[in-house]
């Protein structure tokens, strides 16, 4: 079965400051990539996608994230971060035998 | 607008007790999927099923049990609750093409 890490648990930035936050998978087949966000008290919400094509992707928020096959990373970039960017996010991997999550990154960004 | 609804958002039960939590889903997913999310762990996987009556174990799924009768409906039982069973439960479901998982509400469990 496919597996994800995280690699960071929590991520703290100032605001209008860059930020990555990195996600590795393994499986043995193809797989697509998704970055779920999970804002204080709420749901989950999708972030982006990868299915197959460019390996830029770019999603809500002004968030984007790179697949890479090489080195099966799939990690999410923001230019430019604002308060309320602060939240949990969560890598996840779909490879036809389930969909599986990472641990999170908790993101808090300080004025 | 597409829904996954769970049967409740809170619920206490006591050690030992059989607790059924419903997930339904008005999407005609053939995917449909049960975590568990504790702080620092993510969402880890109990149970999936991929169609009426099939069901496949996901990582954790000791102490758990699913039923999937009916397309729409999906399942998880707790045979006999124990208190390290105190967690919030997801719920999702997704198409065949797979390319988006949709989560209901969560159900915040509580076991004493």
């Amino acid at each position: 079965a496919q597996s994800v890490t995280q690699l960071d648990s929590q991520v703290p930035v100032f605001e209008e400051a860059p930020v990555e936050l990195r996600c590795n998978y393994s499986s043995s087949v193809s797989v697509y990539l998704f970055w779920y966000v999970q804002y204080p008290n709420q749901g989950l919400q999708l972030l982006l996608k990868y299915l197959s094509g460019s390996t830029l992707v770019k999603g809500i928020n002004g968030f984007e994230a790179e697949f890479n096959k090489s080195q099966t990373s799939f990690h999410l970039r923001k230019p430019s971060v604002h308060i309320s960017d602060t939240a949990e996010y969560f890598c996840a991997v779909s490879d036809g035998l389930g969909m599986r999550f990472g641990a999170g990154t908790r993101l808090t960004v300080k004025p | 607008d597409v829904k996954v609804t769970q049967s409740s958002r809170y619920l206490v039960k006591r050690t030992g007790e059989k607790v059924f939590l419903e997930c339904v889903q008005d999407m005609d997913h053939e995917n449909m999927f049960w975590y568990r999310q504790d702080p620092g762990l993510g969402l880890r996987l109990i149970y999936f099923s991929y169609d009426v009556k099939m069901k496949e174990k996901g990582d954790i799924p000791e102490g758990y049990s699913v039923s999937r009768e009916k397309k729409e409906r999906f399942s998880l039982i707790l045979e006999s609750a124990s208190t390290n069973q105190t967690s919030m439960y997801l719920c999702a479901s997704i198409g065949t093409a797979r390319t988006e998982a949709f989560f209901g509400q969560g159900t915040r469990l509580t076991v004493v």
